[in-house]
């Protein structure tokens, strides 16, 4: 079975702070992605990367970043958190074209 | 207009019955699709993929694909309260973006009543 780690279920964070959000994946996968969730809105995408050290932006890119330097480690960077950054944050990595996407736990996040 | 559109529901079922969820999509030639299950405060979890037309049944799941009417569905058959939980449909959109993104729909809220 695939697994995919989240380094952190629960985290609180202030505004302002630099924040970092990590995921693994043990599947040798060579595409990652970085969802936000928020009710009523659906999965947003952050980032994804088909590769180590490449990446494109998805549909919500501003206030982040993301780092990919090992195959199975995706980061994902809040810059200066802000309070409309709180939500839940989910990865995912999927293998070949046509392949489902598998899911971490999530990270919900609240930015005071 | 959306890509890929689920009725938000709830849709409420009395357990024992069957539950059918439907989800449309907008970009022909799109190739393989997938639902996934998420409850209240999880993450996504894969249920079915569906690649043809036609049925695809595993236990209780069927998928059905009609690429011609561009409409998947999920049908749940003898449902339960366990199954009471958010239905998201993915597309796999064609074209170079389809390649690395696919498109999800915000969800179908199913309630079984038990």
């Amino acid at each position: 079975d695939v697994k995919v780690t989240q380094s952190s279920r629960y985290l609180v964070k202030r505004t302002g702070e630099k924040v970092f959000l990590e995921c693994v994946q043990d599947m040798d996968h060579e595409n990652m992605f970085w969802y936000r969730q928020d009710p009523g809105l659906g999965l947003r995408l952050i980032y994804f990367s088909y590769d180590v050290k490449m990446k494109e932006k998805g549909d919500i890119p501003e206030g982040y970043s993301v780092s990919r330097e090992k195959k199975e480690r995706f980061s994902l960077i809040l810059e200066s958190a802000s309070t409309n950054q709180t939500s839940m944050y989910l990865c995912a990595s999927r293998g070949g074209i046509n392949q489902p996407q598998h899911f971490g736990d999530g990270t919900r996040l609240s930015i005071l | 207009q959306k890509e890929v559109e689920q009725n938000s529901g709830p849709l409420s079922v009395p357990e024992g019955a069957i539950a059918s969820l439907n989800c449309t999509y907008s970009d022909r030639g799109s190739q393989s699709f997938f639902w996934y299950r998420q409850y209240s405060g999880k993450s996504p979890e894969l249920i079915m993929s569906i690649y043809s037309n036609g049925d695809k049944e595993d236990g209780r799941f069927t998928a059905q694909l009609n690429k011609a009417s561009q409409y998947v569905s999920l049908l749940i058959r003898d449902s339960q309260p366990s199954d009471s939980a958010t239905y998201l449909c993915a597309v796999n959109p064609p074209g170079t973006s389809g390649t690395y993104k696919y498109i999800f729909g915000t969800g179908t809220r199913l309630k079984v009543l038990a």
